[in-house]
């Protein structure tokens, strides 16, 4: 079946924009992962939804940066007025239930912020 | 809070050695583990995983981890290396409750002909 999608795969902006970058989960799974991915930083964790709810948000760097998720499926990650600190890959993960061991994770997207 | 620690950012190995990549974790209470690879310009695949059932466990493309309590190890082998398994290869523990997962810096294999 289809695994997570995640579009644009690359993304480039400039500084002080704001960009959206978009999830497609796993059909069927409540779960859903936002990771960040870069040099310096290693995999980051950022923020998790169960359903539509985010019990978990403690990894979001600024208040700059938010995210949602509607209808249980799909979700948006929204960063403002971007830095060049935020060039990265942002990954999503998807998985049964937040408590269900096994998250499967997309090709994620490419941030270069210039 | 927990952590994973892997040894070595960086292993190189020949073609039809072993393949040894270490993790070591710290948690408070019994944990989820996982080994992840990622190829380049891909996301993250499960390789194996660990839910306190067998402490051998087997995974994708002749990968195993062995859990050792004692040691607070995790650590990933393969008795032959290929060179399709040249990849960044990252562990992890489940954070307790479940949710996010906490990685280790990832440890990049190269293989040589």
């Amino acid at each position: 079946g289809a695994g997570v999608s995640q579009s644009p795969s690359n993304k480039v902006t400039e500084k002080g924009k704001d960009v959206e970058l978009r999830c497609d989960p796993i059909s069927g799974h409540t779960a859903l992962y936002w990771y960040r991915q870069s040099l310096g930083q290693g995999l980051e964790f950022l923020i998790y939804f169960q359903g539509n709810s985010a019990p978990d948000k403690s990894g979001l760097p600024s208040d700059r940066f938010s995210a949602e998720r509607t209808g249980g499926s799909v979700s948006t990650l929204t960063i403002q007025r971007t830095q060049q600190e935020d060039s990265a890959v942002y990954l999503c993960a998807s998985s049964i239930h937040f408590r269900t061991d096994t998250q499967y994770f997309g090709p994620g997207t490419r941030l270069t912020v210039l | 809070a927990q952590s994973v620690t892997q040894l070595g950012s960086h292993v190189s190995v020949s073609e039809g050695a072993l393949v040894l990549l270490r993790c070591n974790y710290s948690s408070s209470v019994p944990p989820y583990l996982f080994w992840y690879v990622q190829y380049p310009n891909q996301g993250l695949q499960l390789l194996l995983k660990y839910t306190s059932a067998a402490t051998l466990v087997k995974g994708i493309n002749g990968f195993e981890a062995e859990f050792k309590k004692s040691e607070t190890s995790f650590h990933l082998t393969k008795p032959s290396a290929h060179m399709s398994d040249a990849a960044e290869y990252f562990c992890a523990v489940s954070a307790v409750g479940g949710g996010k997962l906490i990685f280790g810096q990832g440890t990049e294999l190269s293989v040589k002909p």
